[in-house]
């Protein structure tokens, strides 16, 4: 069956460094979205992509937050200046488009910021 | 907004148990309803889901119904094992276009032997 890969699985990164998170989405799939849980907490959505622009963002989606796709198969998220805060679970996603199909999530990220 | 509203954890259990976790939900138009499932240190899996009202979701045991006139759609199991022990969210979308999934809290569930 098919799968939404992600890497790192674990990233440690000093606070003030920029990461970028690497997610490659099911080849056939036209959504791509990035969710985070900070530990025990709730999937908060992040951002959602389409036709290679931002389809909606949240409010936890501040200008220290981008994401791209640049070369048709990677999905990034790049956070520019970390921040302790930002330690979490970040999770890529991604679905087909028509109204039957549902989500595929990524085995995630844990991003901890020291 | 959308929005998602499940019971309060955690739910402990012993083994063979019937399981029951709540959830309603808050939407406008006709959203399609999932249950994820998210054992120990992994990602999270599509346990089922349903896309209409009346629709009933199964998958390992589990059982969900989308009840329209309830705003509901409420876990169950028959009997539950120790492999069940996991945080259960529920979740819905319009599956439109690029709209996101909305979750609820989690459930974290734990079974006894």
């Amino acid at each position: 069956e098919p799968e939404v890969t992600q890497t790192p699985s674990h990233q440690v990164t000093q606070m003030g460094q920029e990461v970028i998170l690497r997610c490659v989405p099911i080849s056939n799939h036209l959504y791509f979205y990035w969710y985070r849980q900070i530990l025990g907490q709730k999937v908060e959505f992040l951002v959602s992509f389409y036709n290679n622009e931002i389809s909606e963002k949240s409010e936890i989606f501040d200008d220290q937050f981008s994401v791209e796709r640049p070369d048709g198969s990677n999905f990034t998220l790049k956070i520019r200046s970390t921040k302790l805060e930002d330690s979490a679970m970040y999770f890529c996603a991604s679905r087909r488009q028509g109204s039957n199909y549902g989500y595929t999530f990524g085995s995630g990220t844990r991003l901890t910021v020291v | 907004g959308n929005s998602v509203t499940q019971m309060e954890g955690p739910v402990t259990l012993s083994e063979e148990a019937f399981l029951t976790i709540n959830c309603t939900y808050t939407a406008t138009g006709y959203p399609s309803l999932f249950w994820y499932v998210q054992y120990p240190g992994e990602g999270l899996q599509l346990l089922l889901k349903a896309t209409k009202a009346d629709d009933k979701g199964s998958n390992k045991g589990f059982e969900a119904t989308y009840r329209k006139e309830t705003t509901s759609f409420h876990l169950e199991k028959g009997s539950v094992q120790v492999s069940d022990s996991a945080v259960y969210f529920c979740a819905l979308t319009l599956l439109q276009g690029a709209q996101k999934l909305v979750f609820g809290q989690g459930t974290r569930l734990t079974i006894n032997p």
